[in-house]
């Protein structure tokens, strides 16, 4: 059964600074990998989606990697700014059940001003 | 413009008594999710369609029912609604052709008092 792991549950660090978030996963058989952002109370939005053949992914300030023999992926966000405060999560779809996606319990992240 | 809907944004319903969710999309996708997601907990899969072919998980309850009339729509029927039922009510949606990301819906808040 695929678990899926973010550490930390929780970052507070003050704006301009670089950061990376954690997500680590215990089946390596995937399809994808998946970075949503969750604003409180609302639904999630995608951020970036890492194919399995796929070493990294970028949009703007944020850059995700993935390393699939490791089970290990991480979401760079560059100049952090206040709107990014918000709750990170990863999900990953597995070969397995490949219909659905497995998240994690996200790390909330807050920018101070 | 969206392109998941979910109604109603906030739900309140009185313990026992049914409750219906609606979730349309405007993508025209084959798969259609809903997922469960409790005060800083990862979401959880309830069931999915891949166009009319319904999949439930193992560990959903009883309790919980869906209904996919069509593309569109999708509706979560919950029976009878216990306190522990109060959650955050994503619906997602995926073309189902290859790898592609999902899109979520803003989700319904339920109450249950």
């Amino acid at each position: 059964k695929q678990e899926v792991t973010q550490i930390p549950a929780a970052l507070s660090v003050p704006e301009g600074e670089n950061l990376v978030l954690n997500c680590s996963f215990t089946d390596s058989a995937i399809y994808n990998l998946q970075w949503f952002r969750q604003d409180p109370g609302k639904g999630l939005t995608s951020l970036l989606l890492i194919q399995s053949s796929q070493r990294e992914q970028t949009s703007g300030r944020l850059n995700a990697s993935l390393d699939k023999s490791s089970g290990r992926s991480t979401l760079y966000i560059a100049a952090s700014q206040p709107g990014d405060s918000a709750t990170y999560l990863c999900a990953v779809r597995g070969i397995q059940g490949a219909q659905k996606l497995v998240f994690g319990q996200g790390t909330r992240l807050t920018i101070n001003p | 413009d969206a392109m998941v809907i979910q109604n109603p944004r906030y739900q309140v319903t009185q313990f026992g008594k049914p409750v219906t969710l609606s979730c349309s999309q405007t993508l025209n996708h084959n798969v259609m999710y809903w997922y469960q997601q409790k005060s800083s907990q990862a979401p959880k899969l309830l069931f999915h369609y891949y166009d009319k072919d319904f999949n439930n998980e193992a560990d959903t309850p009883d309790n919980f029912q869906s209904r996919r009339p069509n593309t569109s729509f999708c509706f979560l029927d919950i029976r009878s609604p216990g306190l522990g039922d109060a959650a955050m009510y994503l619906c997602a949606t995926r073309r189902g052709t290859g790898n592609e990301k999902l899109f979520f819906g803003s989700g319904t808040q339920l109450s249950v008092l």
